[in-house]
């Protein structure tokens, strides 16, 4: 049991490119989240998958955010034409099937849109 | 809509003494609840889980909670602080019938030599 793993644990790039993170769960887990942390708040819910199911979406998950988990594994979040207010930490968890429903996280991704 | 409340954006102990985080929730059924804490440039670590199980919930590093229903509240407490206590601890609830968490703002926790 390594954890979950994200990559890349940085990544600067500027308005308007688009970035693709990725998230690699805890083996076995089949739930999958996603959130984002801006500087000072606490995380907030953007995505949840069961196996490669998206089940779940925040608003905050706007039609320029796009994420995927093919074959129930790892996951992608994608995110076109970046803003700068896209700058801030992306967090991804998993969790098992079974069990309280812990959820594991991983070291995030820090973007930063210059 | 689900919230949690954490009172107090910045909390500074001295080492060795008591240290107290406040969380409440607003639920009108008991939901799960958790605290994290983060260390700079890193993922959040599990510190302890309510489950409907014991009121009172022990976690790591010498770290305890109580779940008081009629308060709304599951306040984090440690007897006795230490410099490797200071970094920022999250309240969450997962409110039921969900999966997602709900986390509060934060408490960033200083400990002063």
């Amino acid at each position: 049991d390594t954890g979950v793993s994200q990559d890349p644990r940085h990544k600067i790039t500027k308005r308007g490119q688009n970035v693709t993170f990725r998230c690699d769960p805890i083996s076995e887990h089949n739930r999958l989240y996603w959130y984002r942390q801006t500087l000072g708040q606490g995380p907030e819910f953007l995505t949840y998958f069961q196996n490669e199911a998206q089940l779940e979406k925040s608003r905050l998950l706007s039609d320029r955010f796009s994420a995927e988990r093919p074959k129930g594994s790892f996951s992608t979040l994608e995110i076109q034409r970046t803003e700068q207010g896209d700058s801030a930490m992306y967090l991804c968890a998993s969790s098992p099937r079974v069990g309280t429903d812990t959820q594991y996280f991983g070291p995030g991704t820090r973007l930063t849109v210059l | 809509a689900q919230s949690v409340t954490q009172l107090g954006s910045h909390v500074s102990v001295s080492e060795g003494a008591l240290v107290l985080l406040r969380c409440n929730y607003s639920s009108s059924v008991p939901p799960y609840l958790f605290w994290y804490v983060q260390y700079p440039n890193q993922g959040l670590q599990l510190l302890l889980k309510y489950t409907s199980a014991a009121t009172l919930v022990k976690g790591i590093n010498g770290f305890e909670a109580e779940f008081k229903k009629s308060e709304t509240s599951f306040h984090l407490t440690k007897p006795s602080a230490h410099m490797s206590d200071a970094a920022e601890y999250f309240c969450a609830v997962s409110p039921s019938g969900t999966y997602k968490y709900i986390f509060g703002t934060g408490t960033r926790l200083k400990v002063l030599a």
